[in-house]
């Protein structure tokens, strides 16, 4: 069975920084490309970065260039987002989600989400 | 960049067919067949229904289908039931650097 698990979520003070964790399995991790969505209280889906399997490939929204960092350990079936720099509006849970296809951007599987504050 | 645009909501009652819109541009929905539907309940993570503008992963029920014309996707959703209540978002790759734009989400009422 398929499962991302999402982890690192909490209060933090605005200028703060945060590391989100996604801890994968059921599936072959090293060949899936991987994204990090967001979701403010109440609002919209956002995408928020994108990694390729052998991370030949990273993107980002503009909305977080410069202070957030995808990355990824296929020894360990993790993926990371440090944020950095964090401001209220970045309040959101963030789920990691799996590319059905490479480069295609749908969206198969998506963990629980885990649920970042930024508040003073 | 603009998010694409959805209804605020759309409603049906049991058993009849309704279609939702998602509604871009040639730099995203128009100019690439990578639309995708999501289907989320409150409290839980979105489910993907429908990719790449058409196709359904395995288990969704073939009561949903995808459809584009032109900057616009469609999702219909036949034989409407109670349980296919909840918000539906519209995704698609743009060629803008922000990569990947979602709709603002339609909320499917039954009656």
């Amino acid at each position: 069975e398929v499962q991302l698990v999402e982890s690192g979520g909490g209060l933090v003070k605005p200028g703060g920084s945060l590391r989100l964790s996604c801890a994968a399995s059921g599936f072959t991790f090293s060949t899936y490309s991987i994204n990090w969505v967001r979701q403010a209280p109440g609002k919209g889906l956002e995408w928020v970065s994108s990694i390729t399997s052998s991370n030949s490939y990273i993107y980002y929204a503009d909305s977080v260039k410069g202070r957030f960092t995808i990355s990824r350990d296929n020894a360990k079936n993790s993926l990371y987002l440090q944020m950095n720099s964090l401001r209220a509006e970045d309040t959101a849970v963030y789920y990691c989600a799996r590319d059905l296809l490479a480069h295609h951007y749908n969206f198969d599987y998506w963990g629980q989400g885990t649920l970042v504050t930024v508040s003073s | 960049q603009s998010a694409l645009t959805q209804p605020a909501s759309v409603s049906g009652s049991p058993g009849q067919s309704i279609t939702m819109s998602c509604t871009g541009t040639s730099s995203d929905v128009g100019g690439y067949n990578y639309v995708s539907w999501y289907q989320q309940h409150p409290g839980k993570a979105p489910k993907l229904m429908i990719y790449d503008v058409s196709n359904r992963p395995s288990g969704v029920s073939n009561r949903f289908s995808g459809s584009k014309s032109g900057n616009t996707a469609s999702l219909t959703i036949s034989g409407l039931q109670a349980e296919d209540e909840a918000d539906y978002y519209c995704s698609s790759y743009t060629s803008t650097s922000t990569l990947v734009l979602f709709g603002g989400g339609t909320k499917l009422t039954v009656l």
